[in-house]
């Protein structure tokens, strides 16, 4: 079956610090991956993605995201935490190129990011 | 317009009411997506409209109606609900889809309360 794993419901970061948000993905075959953020209140905000090439994907608001295939990973990163990133975060995995109607968006479970003063 | 627009954005209703969703885009999108979000829950998706026609349908309750008129409009036809169907409820709209390297726009939701 088709998954994605968000390890921790929530991460706390104080401001100005590195900031790291797990995902982990079970998608047989090459799947697209991505990041959204919902802020509160609001609808979803797509971040970022990785279709295929560089491993390393710079997306909105200072966010990049790393595939790592042999982990089967795209960690959500950010070099200096602000106040304003607090949101939740999904990662999201879409199986591939080819699936037509059943070729769906799988959501994680979602991380609260918390970023202190 | 890079905007999903949705309307009401609370809705508080009784169980035999009868009460409706707006949802409209003016991106040119062709792929149309209700989901329905409790509190820090991740979105379930209910149905996709793919060029107008009805592709997903998540086996939700008939409770729930949905309604594409065109391609830059999605209704979502509410009746006979239930309190657990509180929740947020997301459109959302992709270039072509579903699925594959779509990104989704989503809009800011519908907040509806069931009495």
């Amino acid at each position: 079956a088709q998954s994605v794993a968000q390890p921790e419901d929530q991460v706390n970061v104080a401001e100005g610090n590195p900031l790291t948000v797990k995902c982990t993905y079970s998608v047989s075959g090459n799947p697209y991956l991505f990041w959204y953020v919902q802020y509160p209140n609001r609808g979803l905000q797509f971040l970022l993605k990785y279709i295929t090439g560089d491993n390393l994907v710079k997306g909105s608001y200072g966010f990049e995201a790393e595939f790592n295939k042999s982990q089967t990973s795209f960690h959500l990163k950010k070099p200096s935490a602000l106040v304003s990133d607090s949101a939740l975060y999904f990662c999201a995995v879409s199986p591939g190129a080819y699936g037509g109607a059943t070729n769906k968006l799988i959501f994680g479970t979602g991380t609260l990011l918390a970023v202190q003063p | 317009d890079t905007e999903v627009t949705q309307t009401p954005k609370h809705l508080v209703m009784g169980m035999t009411n009868k009460k409706s969703l707006k949802c409209e885009q003016h991106m040119g999108h062709r792929a149309m997506y209700w989901y329905k979000q409790k509190a820090k829950k991740p979105p379930e998706l209910m149905f996709v409209y793919s060029y107008e026609k009805l592709s997903i349908n998540e086996s939700v309750p008939s409770r729930f109606s949905p309604e594409c008129p065109n391609s830059s409009l999605l209704n979502l036809h509410l009746h006979a609900l239930q309190p657990e169907d509180s929740a947020l409820y997301l459109c959302a709209s992709s270039l072509t889809g579903p699925g594959g390297a779509n990104v989704l726009t989503f809009g800011a939701g519908s907040r509806l309360t069931v009495l």
